[in-house]
């Protein structure tokens, strides 16, 4: 079957820090991979995608690589800002449905 | 591009009432999906329409949940004798719909139900 699996938060970071989040998939055939984020009472936001291997997507400082061979997409930030706290979303699409991680939860404290 | 509109954005509702949200896409997109997200998890998918079609339905639907997109633009969800279990985020999102994977989900702000 689809799933992903995202690190468990919550995660606690000083402004200015580095920003891992990791997230592992399992799905048949080739999917699309997505990081979504929510802040407080809005929806899931598109932060960035990945359609294929190797693809690197990027957007807001936040990147993430696509890597087949180890089926993960982890999240990265070089220096986070307290305007990042929200809640992160690993999501794959197989072409009619979306799987979404249960979600990482980021506070950036100054 | 207004973006996908959920309403009402908060429902409170007794247990046993009928309930209906409403949800209209981002205009040219044909897909339409339903998800229901609780607190701490991610969104749990509930059912898809393609235009008019209702073309999925999780087979954890209860059969108290219907969704109907008559005329293939806004959508609605309709739960029956609510229970306090239903209590949730009601999230919406649309894509553009064709077989394409790169296509991301456009969400609403979501519908909070909460069932006393």
């Amino acid at each position: 079957g689809n799933s992903v699996t995202q690190m468990e938060g919550p995660v606690t970071l000083s402004e200015e820090a580095f920003l891992t989040i990791n997230c592992t998939y399992t799905a048949t055939g080739y999917p699309s991979l997505f990081w979504y984020v929510q802040y407080p009472g809005e929806g899931l936001q598109l932060l960035l995608k990945a359609t294929k291997a190797d693809d690197k997507g990027s957007n807001k400082g936040f990147e993430a690589t696509y890597r087949k061979e180890t089926t993960s997409f982890h999240l990265e930030k070089g220096s986070v800002q307290v305007s990042d706290s929200a809640v992160y979303f690993c999501a794959l699409n197989t072409g009619n449905q979306f799987y979404f991680g249960t979600g990482t939860s980021l506070t950036v404290i100054p | 591009d207004t973006g996908v509109s959920q309403d009402p954005r908060h429902k409170i509702t007794k247990r046993g009432q009928n309930v209906t949200f409403r949800c209209d896409p981002i205009s040219e997109h044909n897909r339409l999906y339903w998800y229901r997200q609780t607190l701490g998890q991610g969104p749990e998918f509930l059912t898809y329409f393609q235009n008019e079609a209702q073309l999925e339905k999780s087979r954890l639907l209860s059969d108290r949940f219907s969704a109907e997109r008559p005329k293939g633009s806004f959508s609605t969800l309709e739960i029956q004798r609510t229970e306090q279990g239903d209590s949730a985020m009601y999230l919406c999102a649309s894509s553009p719909g064709t077989e394409n994977y790169n296509s991301p989900l456009h969400f609403g702000n979501g519908t909070r139900l909460t069932v006393t």
